[in-house]
């Protein structure tokens, strides 16, 4: 079963309003941080936001907040007033508990409109 | 500012020949890792390794070895190239057991094989 679940393949979104990108999740452990990130064109992966399995509060960064809710194991990114330079993949991924490995969705295109 | 750095940023090579890619982090991170990504099929883990001397297969080690044999250097090798390894390859790092780290990455390397 895949750890990561994004099933957005490609996104649009109009300049100045705001855009959900899914994410789902499938782990057994109580411990796990969830983080996504954004790739450019230009290829280099950025970290945006991380939230941790035990945090009570939505992450925020910014412009970037991420919908946590555990019991339907999703993780969803909300990128408010979006921008020209938004337009990029997005990725969600996981960690769980003291395990090295990372686990990565198949990704999201956004592509922000003028 | 923290920085993982990659040999190339692109890279021609021909079928049969024996392809290095190396990766260096600053971070004093004991974890390393090697992706390919793919369109469509997000990012897949080739090798990761923990400590010198330590990898770990991840879910596509075929065709491909890797070495660490300092703690800031962990190089990708593909012993006789094809045309199928035609791909964007990413490095990452991270510290060791902890969920609330993410990982950084290295701005990719962009391999052909003719």
């Amino acid at each position: 079963a895949q750890k990561i679940t994004q099933t957005q393949p490609g996104m649009f979104v109009q300049e100045k309003e705001a855009v959900t990108l899914d994410c789902t999740y499938d782990t057994s452990d109580q411990s796990y941080g969830l983080f996504w990130y954004k790739q450019p064109s230009s290829g280099e992966m950025i970290f945006l936001i991380y939230q941790g399995s035990y945090d009570e509060q939505n992450a925020t960064e910014g412009r970037y907040s991420l919908n946590f809710q555990k019991a339907r194991k999703s993780a969803n990114l909300v990128i408010s007033a979006s921008q020209l330079g938004d337009s990029a993949m997005y990725f969600c991924a996981m960690r769980e508990g003291a395990g090295n490995q990372f686990y990565f969705g198949t990704g999201t295109s956004l592509t922000v409109i003028p | 500012d923290v920085k993982v750095t990659q040999s190339s940023r692109y890279l021609v090579k021909r079928t049969g020949e024996k392809v290095f890619l190396e990766c260096v982090q600053d971070m004093d991170h004991e974890n390393m890792f090697w992706y390919r990504q793919d369109p469509g099929l997000g990012l897949r883990l080739i090798y990761f390794s923990y400590d010198v001397k330590m990898k770990e297969k991840g879910d596509i080690p075929e065709g491909y070895s890797v070495s660490r044999e300092k703690k800031e250097r962990f190089s990708l090798i593909l012993e006789s190239a094809s045309t199928n390894q035609t791909s964007m390859y990413l490095c990452a790092s991270s510290f060791v057991g902890r969920s609330t780290d993410t990982q950084y990455f290295g701005p990719g390397t962009r391999l052909t094989v003719l």
